[in-house]
């Protein structure tokens, strides 16, 4: 157990609808990833928060959107789903408040997205 | 923005062999190379990194071998076994920075 807790696990929606995927990260870390998994593709950054601040974007749409909670969660919102938005979306954390920074990124077991 | 290539993108082993995999990056700025495996259905998990001040690293069975100059780097897995069977992904970053992942090694070691 990586400590990083993803909802829902699994979502299946229509094409033109609104999710959000939620994120919390491990105790006490700062900083949230947000990573795509398509099938059989590698992870593809979106995007990452640094204790609220967004820190790095990737090739994040702009359908897409993130945020970083003061309780240091993190949500990403998706909308206009488009059947290519189908994949495996997987949070990240790192940067913990106390003890070394070692670089290491923990991360949930991801949020499977199905568009129809 | 940093780019990092990696080869295979699929590997079968017998059990018992070794198993390597090539990554490059691209910005001369990356200093932290961590390599993570994830598993079917699990997300990825850190198997072994290695610093820029450092050649070479071992871990048991697992060990990597970096090239700055080059800007290429190494993961090498010995005496496969049949759980050493999963995606393996390189990258590249510098601490606190985005961490950017190689496309991926399908590793299959079969028994």
């Amino acid at each position: 157990d990586s400590g990083v807790t993803q909802t829902p696990k699994h979502l299946i929606t229509a094409t033109g609808q609104r999710v959000t995927l939620r994120c919390s990260p491990r105790s006490g870390d700062l900083s949230v990833y947000w990573y795509q998994q398509s099938l059989d593709q590698g992870l593809q950054f979106l995007i990452q928060y640094y204790n609220g601040e967004e820190r790095a974007k990737g090739n994040i749409l702009e359908r897409f959107s993130a945020q970083q909670f003061p309780d240091l969660h993190s949500e990403l919102n998706l909308s206009s789903l488009e059947l290519g938005d189908s994949a495996l979306y997987f949070c990240a954390s790192s940067v913990p408040t106390w003890g070394a920074q070692t670089g290491e990124l923990f991360f949930g077991e991801g949020s499977r997205l199905t568009v129809l | 923005g940093e780019n990092v290539e990696q080869h295979p993108s699929t590997l079968s082993v017998q059990e018992g062999d070794s198993a390597v995999i090539k990554c490059t990056y691209s910005d001369s700025a990356s200093n932290y190379f961590p390599w993570y495996k994830q598993e079917l259905g699990k997300g990825p998990q850190l198997i072994i990194d290695i610093r820029s001040n450092v050649g070479e690293k071992k871990d048991q069975r697992i060990a990597v071998t970096l090239n700055k100059t080059a800007k290429h780097f190494s993961l090498h897995i010995t005496e496969t076994q049949p759980e050493d069977s999963a995606v393996y992904f390189c990258a590249a970053t510098t601490l606190y920075d985005k961490v950017i992942f190689g496309p991926g090694t399908s590793l299959s070691v079969i028994p």
